[in-house]
């Protein structure tokens, strides 16, 4: 069973850093792309972070871009996000997520098909 | 970036309804279209991706189409546990990947 398992949320002050990971089992993590998104208390959803399988290709949001990093330990299944410079909107939810690509008509498509459960995030003074 | 959005923002229907939820994207995204349930307090699931195809165990009542830049969520015949917000998202080229602000779904 594909498992997703959030933690590090917390409390923190505008300004601080904070590590989110994502503990992944029941499939071969090191061959997946993954994702972070976030929502905010009773809003949508953004997506925040991309990272490929290898590490290699990372992408952000202009709302985190140069403040987040994303990482992952394929040897520990396990996927981050390193939040400095945190700021009152970027109080949310954060989900991880694992992307898939489904190849035919010559096309790729790209969904998130397992997300975790979440961790809450909250900055504030 | 692409721009989505959904219409309309919250929706009450009964029981037994059909029910149909619109996506429009800013620009063409051909069928690289997603749509996501979420309940309350809940991740998110995937029911349909590339615009029309069901995801695994997802109940045959749900269905997508469009392709371009508009895109439909129908569910044919509403049961209790469909009550939810729906997301669509565009997964067009490379991020940034956006979603559309949600419909949520009531009973009447």
């Amino acid at each position: 069973e594909v498992q997703l398992v959030e933690s590090g949320g917390g409390l923190v002050q505008p300004g601080g850093s904070l590590r989110l990971s994502c503990a992944a089992s029941g499939f071969t993590f090191s061959s997946y792309e993954m994702n972070w998104v976030r929502q905010a208390p009773g809003k949508g959803l953004e997506w925040v972070s991309y990272i490929s399988s290898s590490g290699s290709t990372i992408y952000y949001a202009d709302s985190v871009k140069g403040r987040f990093t994303i990482s992952r330990d394929n040897a520990k299944n396990s996927l981050y996000l390193q939040m400095n410079s945190l700021r009152a909107e970027d109080t949310a939810v954060y989900y991880c997520a694992r992307a898939v690509i489904n190849y035919y008509d010559s096309s790729g498509y790209y969904y998130f098909d397992y997300w975790g459960q979440g961790t809450l995030v909250t900055v504030s003074s | 970036d692409i721009q989505m959005t959904q219409s309309p923002s919250s929706l009450s229907a009964s029981v037994g309804d059909r029910v149909t939820i619109t996506c429009r994207a800013s620009q063409s995204i051909s069928s690289y279209l997603n749509w996501y349930q979420q309940k309350p307090g809940k991740a998110p699931k995937l029911l349909i991706y590339a615009a029309s195809s069901l995801q695994s165990g997802v109940p045959s009542r749900f269905s997508g189409s469009g392709s371009g830049t508009d895109f439909t969520l129908t569910i044919s015949s509403l049961q209790p546990e469909d009550f939810a917000t729906y997301y669509c998202q565009q997964s067009y080229s490379t991020p940034p990947w956006s979603f559309g602000q949600g419909t949520k779904l009531e009973i009447k």
